[in-house]
């Protein structure tokens, strides 16, 4: 079955340092979508990918869909506190409902 | 704004026992979603449902049974609890299955 592989699991950041996660899938995917899971909280979507190549910029975050439409990323640029918490990816493939989630990388930032 | 309650935040079971989890959402959405959440794993699909009465297995469905008779609600059985369902389970709604998911707040379930 589809697998998607996040990395790295775990990143500690100096505040205002960058950061970046990745996302691969073993199949082409139709879209991909990411969510950011707060310590104690619940996933919330953050944003969908679909075109190959793809970028999109939300303030300081900018997510990369591959061209061949089998990687991701999410990049923060100069981190803060209140970026603190889980990022997931969440690739869906060419048929079907469902989306196959990524293990998450947890972003910990030291003030 | 888009409402996904689950029944429990937390709930504390026996092996063996039957457990409920009850999911609930109020903006009409199609799709239906139960996960569970384990450090390292991410989440992993146990069940969904695209229509009431209909559902399809995800990933992980050995064990789990659900149930869709209002489109509202969703409901998790675990028929005979097990230590290894020790978990974080999430349920989520969508609109339809391209559309972003929501989720609820989370029932974290320690079976003993």
């Amino acid at each position: 079955g589809q697998q998607v592989m996040q990395i790295p699991q775990y990143q500690h950041v100096q505040e205002g340092e960058d950061f970046t996660t990745y996302c691969n899938s073993s199949t082409t995917l139709s879209n991909i979508q990411w969510y950011k899971q707060r310590p104690g909280g619940h996933p919330v979507f953050l944003i969908q990918l679909v075109k190959s190549g793809e970028v999109k910029k939300q303030k300081r975050l900018t997510f990369q869909f591959g061209e061949a439409k089998k990687n991701s990323s999410l990049h923060i640029t100069a981190t803060q506190t209140t970026d603190v918490g889980t990022y997931f990816c969440a690739g869906r493939g060419s048929a079907g409902n469902m989306l196959t989630f990524g293990g998450g990388t947890r972003l910990m930032v030291k003030p | 704004d888009v409402k996904v309650t689950q029944s429990s935040r937390y709930l504390v079971k026996r092996t063996g026992e039957k457990v409920f989890l009850e999911c609930v959402q109020d903006m009409d959405h199609e799709n239906m979603f139960w996960y569970r959440q384990d450090p390292g794993l991410g989440l992993r699909l146990i069940y969904f449902s695209y229509d009431v009465k209909m559902k399809e297995k995800g990933d992980i469905p050995e064990g789990y049974s659900v149930s869709r008779e209002k489109k509202e609600r969703f409901s998790l059985i675990l028929e005979s609890a097990s230590t290894n369902q020790t978990s974080m389970y999430l349920c989520a709604s969508s609109l339809y299955g391209l559309y972003e998911q929501y989720f609820g707040p989370g029932t974290r379930l320690t079976v003993t």
